[in-house]
């Protein structure tokens, strides 16, 4: 059974960073591509950035360019979001989600970010 | 950006009745477009994908079609777990966006 699941969430302040953490199981992890996408009641579903399958590509949102990265690490299953410079625009319901030639088929359940002073 | 744009907003139906859930696209995607429903407290559920194939385990009441600009979701007799929040979205490049979503309630 495919499972992802997110960590990291939290309170921050304006400027300040934040790194999240999606664990992942039940799949090769290797072989897909892996997104972090973002939903606030403003905005709804938000796609975020992408990582293909070694790592060596990413595409960002022009809203977290420069101030996103994504990562993973293979051998342990787990994908990574370090957020920096962060605005109070960030503040969403971050999900990982495992993509499929386009399609988002896998999402975990999601942390939270607030970003606030 | 591709701007996906979903009507109507809110659709009230009862249950046993159909559905019928419009997503448009700025500009064409051919079949590059997906379908999610979400329930409160969820993450979104992939629903129909290539416009048209529905999903390992979706149940043959929810129907896609649609291709280019003009798209829509069906839901032939709506069930009392149908009630949720549908979205589009497209990949028709690699900037994926979503539609703001159509709710369905209970009339």
């Amino acid at each position: 059974e495919v499972q992802l699941v997110e960590s990291g969430g939290g309170v921050v302040q304006p400027g300040g960073s934040l790194r999240l953490s999606c664990a992942a199981s039940g799949f090769t992890f290797s072989g897909y591509y892996m997104h972090w996408v973002r939903q606030s009641p403003e905005k709804g579903l938000v796609w975020v950035c992408r990582i293909n399958g070694d790592g060596s590509s990413t595409n960002y949102a022009d809203s977290v360019r420069g101030r996103f990265t994504i990562s993973r690490d293979n051998a342990k299953s787990t994908l990574s979001l370090q957020m920096n410079s962060l605005r109070a625009e960030d503040t969403a319901l971050y999900y990982c989600v495992r993509s499929e030639s386009g399609r988002f088929e896998y999402w975990g359940q999601g942390t939270v970010v607030t970003v606030s002073s | 950006e591709i701007v996906m744009t979903q009507s109507p907003a809110t659709l009230s139906v009862s249950p046993g009745e159909r559905a019928t859930l419009s997503c448009r696209a700025s500009q064409s995607i051919s079949t590059n477009l997906v379908w999610y429903q979400q329930k409160p407290g969820q993450a979104p559920r992939l629903l129909i994908y290539g416009a048209s194939t529905r999903a390992t385990g979706v149940p043959a009441r929810f129907s896609g079609s649609g291709s280019g600009t003009e798209f829509s979701l069906t839901i032939s007799s709506l069930q009392s777990e149908d009630f949720a929040v549908y979205y589009c979205q497209h990949h028709a490049t690699w900037l994926w966006t979503f539609g703001l979503g159509t709710k369905v309630e209970i009339k």
